[in-house]
């Protein structure tokens, strides 16, 4: 799996757009970007996933480069209950694929 | 039924001691993993089993044994744990060919 990098922390006003970015110069073609995040002493909880169009769900949206080196995960508004720490993981997309977590970005948002 | 679950939320046991984790999904999910995350660190891959067999060992130390009963549930059995074994112990699933996985609360886990 693609080894990705992230800032160690980012703070965010309350209602403001979380802007979150992850680069993974060394994605495959076969590659997707997975982001998930945890908040304390919880288990990591799914957020969203792309191969190489931007995607939206109702929690976030994900920004993939043209070249998809790297990538921005937005969070339209941001609440107090968003802060965590957030991962951007690249994998294959197989069965039992090996999720390699890096070390994340702790978003605190800010009232 | 959407969810992993893992009991006990918390155990504390000796060196000596011999317990296990439970895990439990009922989504028909046929991938299921174990990771282990120490405080501040991201989580780190211990085991993979497909379809009940071993297909992903991370070099873990045979203090930690495995086991899947059936396609739902996954335990991990202790034994001679040491002190620095404390952690937080995450089961996760995910179905065939894919995709998210979803991830349990947990099992703190603490080695007097």
């Amino acid at each position: 799996d693609a080894k990705t990098t992230q800032p160690t922390s980012m703070d965010c006003a309350e209602g403001r757009a979380a802007n979150l970015p992850c680069n993974h110069s060394t994605i495959s073609g076969n590659e997707y970007v997975y982001w998930y995040r945890q908040i304390h002493s919880q288990g990591p909880q799914y957020i969203i996933h792309g191969l190489k169009n931007n995607e939206t769900n109702e929690m976030a949206s994900l920004i993939i480069t043209e070249d998809r080196k790297s990538s921005t995960l937005i969070l339209p508004h941001a609440t107090l209950r968003d802060t965590a720490v957030y991962y951007c993981i690249v994998r294959e997309n197989t069965n039992a694929g090996k999720s390699t977590f890096g070390d994340g970005t702790t978003l605190t948002v800010k009232p | 039924d959407t969810e992993v679950t893992q009991t006990p939320k918390h155990l504390v046991m000796g060196m000596t001691n011999k317990k296990s984790l439970k895990c439990e999904q009922h989504m028909g999910h046929r991938a299921m993993y174990w990771y282990k995350q120490k405080a501040k660190k991201p989580p780190e891959l211990m085991f993979v089993y497909s379809y009940e067999k071993l297909s992903i060992n991370e070099s873990v130390p045979s203090r930690f044994s495995p086991e899947c009963p059936n396609s739902s549930l996954l335990n991990l059995h202790l034994h001679a744990l040491q002190p620095e074994d404390s952690a937080l112990y995450l089961c996760a699933s995910s179905q065939e060919g894919q995709t998210t996985v979803c991830f349990g609360p947990g099992t703190r886990l603490l080695v007097l």
